[in-house]
């Protein structure tokens, strides 16, 4: 089925671990995103790539690194996780940033992330 | 930075009641979108409505928008059990889409 994929859907972190969260489209979207979702809070953006090779910063960047080495995939990276990125996070994608803007996105399920 | 702020946060009716939710931002927009989030999964598009437009329709939805009061409002009529979960408007921001806190929306059977 086409769509985003995120991995993993569930985990559970301690505080100064890294990971790597996936996503993984399959619908040639140039333009990927990454959101956090916390209770009262709505979805904040913290990194988005307009294509292969081009990333660049969200309103909450900090503690995230980013990378796009290929149209389908763009994982989140925590290099060292704190209590306070924990989160649900989800990924978002469209053809294009200016169609994505005007025609809405794509989401992934989401991944919950606890650090304790 | 929050651009769309929804209102009520929570909203609990009985199915087959109409549902209204207001969403409000602050700056010009050249659209506005609503999205449907049920619980535990990610967010799907409902409906876009475009500047130059004041109200717009897609089977049981109907939204406006009122681009001097810079506000929005998404009615779900004749709603059912299916609909109850969060519902969102998002508007173009900086790099992507700005999205609001959201109305939780609970059906009573």
């Amino acid at each position: 089925n086409a769509g985003v994929t995120q991995t993993p859907k569930f985990q559970v972190l301690k505080t100064g671990q890294s990971m790597t969260l996936q996503c993984a489209q399959d619908m040639n979207h140039e333009y990927m995103s990454w959101y956090r979702q916390d209770p009262g809070m709505g979805l904040r953006l913290i990194h988005y790539s307009v294509g292969a090779g081009i990333t660049d910063q969200g309103e909450v960047p900090n503690g995230y690194n980013v990378s796009r080495s290929t149209t389908e995939d763009f994982p989140l990276r925590l290099l060292s996780a704190a209590p306070s990125q924990t989160s649900v996070y989800f990924c978002a994608s469209s053809y294009s940033a200016t169609r994505g803007l005007n025609y809405g996105y794509t989401f992934g399920s989401g991944t919950r992330l606890t650090v304790v | 930075s929050q651009q769309g702020e929804e209102d009520p946060q929570a909203l609990s009716i009985q199915e087959g009641e109409n549902a209204t939710m207001n969403c409000s931002y602050k700056t010009s927009i050249n659209n506005l979108q609503w999205y449907r989030q049920n619980s535990g999964r990610g967010l799907v598009h409902l409906i876009l409505i475009r500047s130059n437009e004041r109200e717009k329709h897609s089977g049981r939805l109907r939204v406006t928008l009122d681009t001097s009061k810079k506000s929005s409002s998404l009615l779900i009529t004749a709603s059912r059990a299916a609909d109850t979960a969060s519902y969102f408007c998002a508007t173009p921001g900086s790099g992507g889409l700005t999205f609001g806190k959201g109305t939780h929306l609970i059906i009573q059977p």
